[in-house]
């Protein structure tokens, strides 16, 4: 079965601490993406990245890095976690092609809590 | 600006059929998506629409007006494995994802 795995499912954090959600995709995709969910609002792209080394800010990347080494791992970087950042975290990836649907894949999800 | 619209919020009885509803204006459409996401879990892709028309899929269809900026997903003969969120999603111009905020269905016996 094909998957995308976050490798924590909750977190809590102090403010200012530097955090690492990790990202993992057995799928050989290209792209891969991190989100955030909040309630009431619908997934705001943080950062993504189509290939190995690459990466490209999404809507809302202040207060975030991330780092793709490997093709599978994606992972997202806090360096000094704010309350306002206390959010539910996606990883997602899809294949490379544009054309078509290109159907994300999603992880089940970070549940972060900075205090 | 950019902006996807759906209900908040619907409830439905078990066997039934529902429509959730999506609006959305956007730079440029190079598709709609819906995804489900039972609560607590990843949201999974259930239907593409980049036509016109009815795309039908066992018990869930979803609809698309390009000219009416519309979509719908129809749940027919509706479980209780149902209740979820549902999420629509256009990609624009750039091939970027725009998303709802999603239609959390409950369903009542």
């Amino acid at each position: 079965d094909v998957k995308v795995t976050q490798s924590s499912r909750y977190l809590v954090k102090r403010t200012g601490e530097k955090v690492f959600l990790e990202c993992v995709q057995d799928m050989d995709h290209e792209n891969m993406f991190w989100y955030r969910q909040d309630p009431g609002l619908g997934l705001r792209l943080i950062y993504f990245s189509y290939d190995v080394k690459m990466k490209e800010k999404g809507d809302i990347p202040e207060g975030y890095s991330v780092s793709r080494e490997k093709k599978e791992r994606f992972s997202l970087i806090l360096e000094s976690a704010s309350t306002n950042q206390t959010s539910m975290y996606l990883c997602a990836s899809s294949p490379g092609e544009t054309a078509g649907a290109n159907v994300l894949t999603f992880g089940a999800g970070s549940r972060l809590t900075v205090l | 600006g950019q902006n996807i619209d759906q209900p908040t919020e619907m409830t439905a009885t078990e066997g039934a059929i529902v429509q959730i509803n999506c609006t959305y204006q956007t730079s440029g459409f190079n598709g709609l998506f819906w995804y489900q996401q039972h609560a607590g879990e990843a949201p999974t892709f259930l239907s593409y629409n980049v036509l016109d028309g009815l795309e039908e899929k066992g018990r869930f269809s979803s609809f698309l007006s390009r000219s009416k900026g519309y979509s719908y997903l129809l749940l027919k003969e509706l479980q209780m494995k149902d209740s979820a969120s549902y999420l629509c999603a256009v990609r624009d111009k750039d091939y970027q994802l725009i998303w709802g905020a999603g239609t959390k269905l409950i369903i009542k016996p």
